[in-house]
């Protein structure tokens, strides 16, 4: 019963930095989205995919790399991190009608 | 991008107590959605309006999907300490692809 499986919980960089973050799920959903959560901000859409070999750019894009070569999988790549990027990330999957199930979070510190 | 203006940002209310918190939107949306986040998870789905004027319960939450379909109300009745979180509105624009603009968040206190 995972759902969507995300990893790491918590990861610390340095600036310039670059990292993969995994997102995972069992649900046979099309579509994959990652959102990033700041204080007072909600979440917001960095990247979407409609389905494995299609992704497109959400309202935050600069700075985040995703593909989708499956189904299952839709990690986001951090190019080069930087302090701005400190945040909380969140992977969802939904099966349409708006429906979301999202990740547990991974909360990431750039210093 | 689309905005979504949430309120009230925090409540404390006591237990026992009925919460109202609502989104409004300059945008018309197809879909409402109310998610709620524990703290160190995800959100989770809480409700899901289709039509505009839908009232739809979950227990003791009730939400409507507005008229205009520019906004939506979550109602939480004879609140219990487990009701505390973040509350997100969520609305799924008309040809969006699916994507959801969130709100930026309603945080609920219970005091015993």
């Amino acid at each position: 019963n995972a759902g969507v499986t995300q990893t790491p919980k918590f990861q610390v960089l340095k600036t310039g930095q670059s990292m993969t973050l995994q997102c995972a799920q069992d649900m046979n959903h099309e579509y994959m989205s990652w959102y990033r959560q700041d204080p007072g901000m909600g979440l917001r859409l960095i990247h979407y995919s409609v389905g494995a070999g299609i992704t497109d750019q959400g309202e935050v894009p600069n700075g985040y790399n995703v593909s989708r070569s499956t189904t299952e999988d839709f990690p986001l790549r951090l190019l080069s991190a930087a302090p701005s990027q400190t945040s909380v990330y969140f992977c969802a999957s939904s099966p349409g009608l708006g429906k979301a199930f999202f990740g547990q979070g991974t909360r990431l510190t750039v210093v | 991008g689309q905005q979504l203006n949430q309120s009230p940002q925090s409540m404390f209310i006591q237990e026992g107590e009925d919460v109202s918190m609502n989104c409004t939107s300059s945008s018309i949306f197809n879909t409402w959605l109310w998610y709620k986040q524990d703290p160190g998870e995800g959100p989770v789905l809480l409700i899901a309006l289709y039509k505009a004027g839908e009232l739809t319960s979950n227990g003791r939450l009730t939400a409507q999907f507005g008229i205009t379909r520019k906004d939506s109300f979550l109602n939480i009745s004879a609140s219990i300490p487990s009701d505390v979180g973040i509350y997100f509105c969520a609305g799924q624009l008309s040809g969006s692809a699916r994507q959801l603009t969130f709100g930026s968040g309603t945080q609920l206190t219970v005091l015993p």
